[in-house]
């Protein structure tokens, strides 16, 4: 049973450029949620996907954008990168937000 | 007030003994609580979860919940160098929708 995949594992951007993160949910799986960790900290939401659909949204400007597709699997874009944006990008896959989430593991993205 | 507390720690322990990891919360709503380990530069990776008060054991982990003080801890028994990371606390709260980590406890197992 494959889990949680992600790609690419690293990445390093320009400022101002755009990326985009995908990822694979563990078999069985509908919803895909997407956080940002900073160095030193823990996990922050950035929103969750279900049935193809933003279904709830933390507290990112609207530079980070996603879709899901029919497969469940799903992908982050962040537009006008920032060096702050630097970060491992996580995605967890679930039947829920409420439940259990299962990580892949991540995306580590350099904005230079 | 933080929504999700951990003391950052380091939390150190000799091997064999029992780690004690901490998180309180500040949403009364709040029903649904996991643990995860994350080694550095990996990613975390579930432990466990409780949704009601009172303990709940999984081979040498126990996690404990008492919602009345809003408080959930996680116990190590038989502590191994293996066990040393970072024990992050996650709270999901159904009327905000949200899904929640503290900044995680770094443990150190000293052998």
């Amino acid at each position: 049973d494959a889990g949680v995949t992600q790609s690419p594992t690293h990445l390093i951007k320009t400022r101002g450029q755009q990326v985009t993160l995908r990822c694979s949910p563990k078999s069985g799986h509908d919803t895909v949620s997407w956080y940002q960790q900073a160095l030193g900290q823990g996990p922050q939401f950035i929103f969750q996907y279900y049935e193809e659909e933003e279904r709830q949204r933390g507290n990112f400007p609207d530079r980070f954008s996603g879709h899901q597709f029919p497969n469940y699997s799903s992908e982050l874009n962040v537009n006008a990168l920032l060096l702050g944006d630097s970060a491992l990008y996580l995605c967890a896959s679930s039947w829920d937000l409420a439940t259990e989430a299962f990580f892949g593991q991540g995306t580590r993205l350099t904005v230079v | 007030q933080k929504e999700v507390e951990q003391n950052s720690g380091p939390l150190s322990v000799p091997e064999g003994a029992i780690a004690s990891l901490n998180c309180t919360y500040s949403d009364r709503g709040s029903q649904s609580f996991f643990w995860y380990r994350q080694y550095s530069g990996k990613s975390p990776e579930l432990i466990m979860s409780i949704y009601s008060n009172g303990d709940k054991e999984d081979g040498r982990f126990t996690a404990q919940l008492n919602k009345a003080s809003q408080y959930v801890s996680l116990l190590i028994r038989d502590s191994q160098p293996s066990d040393s990371a970072t024990y992050l606390c996650a709270v999901f709260t159904s009327g905000t929708y949200k899904y929640i980590f503290g900044t995680g406890t770094r443990l150190k197992v000293l052998a």
